[in-house]
C-alpha cells in the first residue's frame, strides 16, 4: 500500500454513459498525476496538478475527459459519453513537487466500457 | 516523437537464476530513469533509479546499468524469487513519467 487510494477499483459501464473516478493522494504531496494504461502497455500520461492548478494535459485527454482537484487534495477524473476505446486502467500517482521526486502510484481503476 | 522502449516483451527465468531486462531510449537529453515493477492488479512500484552522471547503481538484489553512448539501460535481478514475477517498466523522468512498453518476467519454480 503506497498511501494513494483510488475509487472505485473496477467500473463497468455501457457506451455513452458518464463515469467519474476519484484519487486520494498522500496527504503531504502537492502533485497529483493521472495516467492511462491499456493491456500490455506502459502507463501513458494524461494530466497533472500542482495543488489545485492543472499544469499540463496530454493530447490523449480529449474534450470528453475532465479532471479536477478543487481543494488541492483529492482529484476526480470524469469521462463523458464513454466509448469502448476508453476501456483501460486509470492510474493516479502523487509526489512532492520538483523534477525527479518519486511518484507513488495508487492501485488504479479498471474501466470496462461495454 | 521521443520514446522509451523495451527489447523483449516476455522473459522466463528459473528461480534462483539472475535475470536481465533491457530498455532502449531515444531521447539523448534524457538524464534520469526509473525502473518500476507492476504486479497484477496493482499500480507500478518504484524499484531503483539512476541519473545520467552514473553508469551503475545497485540496490538490494537489483542493479541498473546505463549506457549513454547507445542509449540503453538494463535491470539486473539477482537470485530471482517467485515474488519477482511481474511486469517491469523503465521510465524516463521529466515533469511527468514516460514509460516503455514493459517486460513480463516469469520466475519458474
Amino acid at each position: 500500500d503506497t498511501g494513494v487510494s483510488q475509487d472505485p477499483r473496477h467500473k463497468i459501464t455501457k457506451r455513452g454513459q458518464n463515469v467519474t473516478f476519484r484519487c486520494d493522494p498522500i496527504s503531504e504531496h502537492n502533485r497529483l498525476y493521472w495516467y492511462r494504461q491499456t493491456l500490455g502497455q506502459g502507463p501513458e500520461f494524461l494530466t497533472y496538478f500542482q495543488n489545485e492548478a492543472q499544469l499540463e494535459k496530454s493530447r490523449l485527454l480529449s474534450d470528453r475527459f475532465s479532471a479536477e482537484r478543487p481543494k488541492g487534495s483529492f482529484s476526480t477524473l470524469e469521462i463523458q459519453r464513454t466509448e469502448q476505446g476508453d476501456s483501460a486502467m486509470y492510474l493516479c500517482a502523487s509526489s512532492l513537487s520538483g523534477r525527479g521526486n518519486e511518484q507513488f502510484f495508487g492501485p488504479g481503476t479498471r474501466l470496462t466500457v461495454l | 516523437g521521443e520514446s522509451v522502449g523495451l527489447h523483449l516483451p516476455t522473459l522466463s527465468v528459473q528461480e534462483g537464476d539472475n535475470s536481465i531486462i533491457n530498455c532502449a531510449y531515444s531521447n539523448s537529453a534524457s538524464d534520469y530513469f526509473i525502473w518500476y515493477k507492476q504486479e497484477s492488479g496493482k499500480g507500478p512500484q518504484f524499484i531503483i533509479d539512476i541519473r545520467s552522471n552514473m553508469d551503475k547503481r545497485q540496490g538490494q538484489r537489483v542493479t541498473v546499468l546505463l549506457n549513454k553512448t547507445v542509449k540503453h539501460l538494463s535491470l539486473q535481478i539477482a537470485a530471482t524469487q517467485p515474488g519477482d514475477s511481474a511486469v517491469y517498466f523503465c521510465a524516463e523522468i521529466g515533469e511527468k513519467l514516460t514509460f516503455g512498453t514493459g517486460t513480463r518476467l516469469t520466475i519458474i519454480p
